[in-house]
């Protein structure tokens, strides 16, 4: 069990850029979840995944938003057109059967 | 919709002491999930103890044990002989049953003194 990983774990970018970032969930989990955290916050959540289906989306999750699981197994979370509003930690979680969330490092994005 | 609510930002406690971490929600569910997440500087958020609302039974990790008492819709977190590795974010988290979206109050500060 090598845990979640999420790459990179920090990302500076310039407004109006594209970013993409990467989860790998640990292996045999079937859930994987996205979420994102401000400064002095708890996380929110933004999308779930089922195997590769997406089952769930936040109204968080706004059209510059799109989540991709394409095998069921490692997930990419795009946002176009950055904006400063979007600088948060964006964490990533798996789950088997059951609502044992494991939680990856995240990603720390900073959009200037 | 439902909401949880952490009041105490910032607490610290005497290694080797005790401390309790308060949490309310609010929900019209009858059935759902309550946790409790640490996320240390390492920024990994770690699940620390969970909660069946079903059970009336508090539960139980080690050091850690909660109070849950659902008419108030509370749900506090005791840690027993506090250590220095408890220093952390503490985030009190809801979810209702046959859902996947988790919701986390704002945390709580704590710092283990030696």
């Amino acid at each position: 069990d090598t845990g979640v990983s999420q790459d990179p774990r920090h990302k500076i970018t310039k407004r109006g850029q594209n970013v993409t970032f990467r989860c790998d969930p640990i292996s045999e989990h079937n859930r994987l979840y996205w979420y994102r955290q401000t400064l002095g916050q708890g996380p929110e959540f933004l999308t779930y995944f089922q195997n590769e289906a997406q089952l769930e989306k936040s109204r968080l999750l706004s059209d510059r938003f799109s989540a991709e699981r394409p095998k069921g197994s490692f997930s990419t979370l795009e946002i176009q057109r950055t904006e400063q509003g979007d600088s948060a930690m964006y964490l990533c979680a798996s789950s088997a059967q059951g609502t044992k969330l494991f939680f990856g490092s995240g990603t720390q994005l900073s959009v200037l | 919709a439902q909401t949880v609510t952490q009041s105490q930002p910032e607490m610290s406690v005497q290694e080797a002491e005790t401390v309790t971490l308060s949490c309310t929600y609010d929900t019209s569910e009858s059935n759902y999930y309550l946790f409790w997440y640490k996320q240390p500087p390492s920024r990994q958020m770690i699940l620390v103890i969970r909660q069946e609302a079903y059970k009336q039974q508090n539960a139980t990790e080690n050091r850690f044990s909660v109070n849950f008492q659902k008419a108030a819709k509370s749900f506090s977190l005791k840690i027993s002989d506090s250590q220095l590795g408890d220093t952390a974010m503490y985030f009190c988290a809801f979810m209702k049953y046959n859902n996947n979206d988790m919701r986390f109050g704002a945390g709580t500060r704590l710092t283990v003194k030696p």
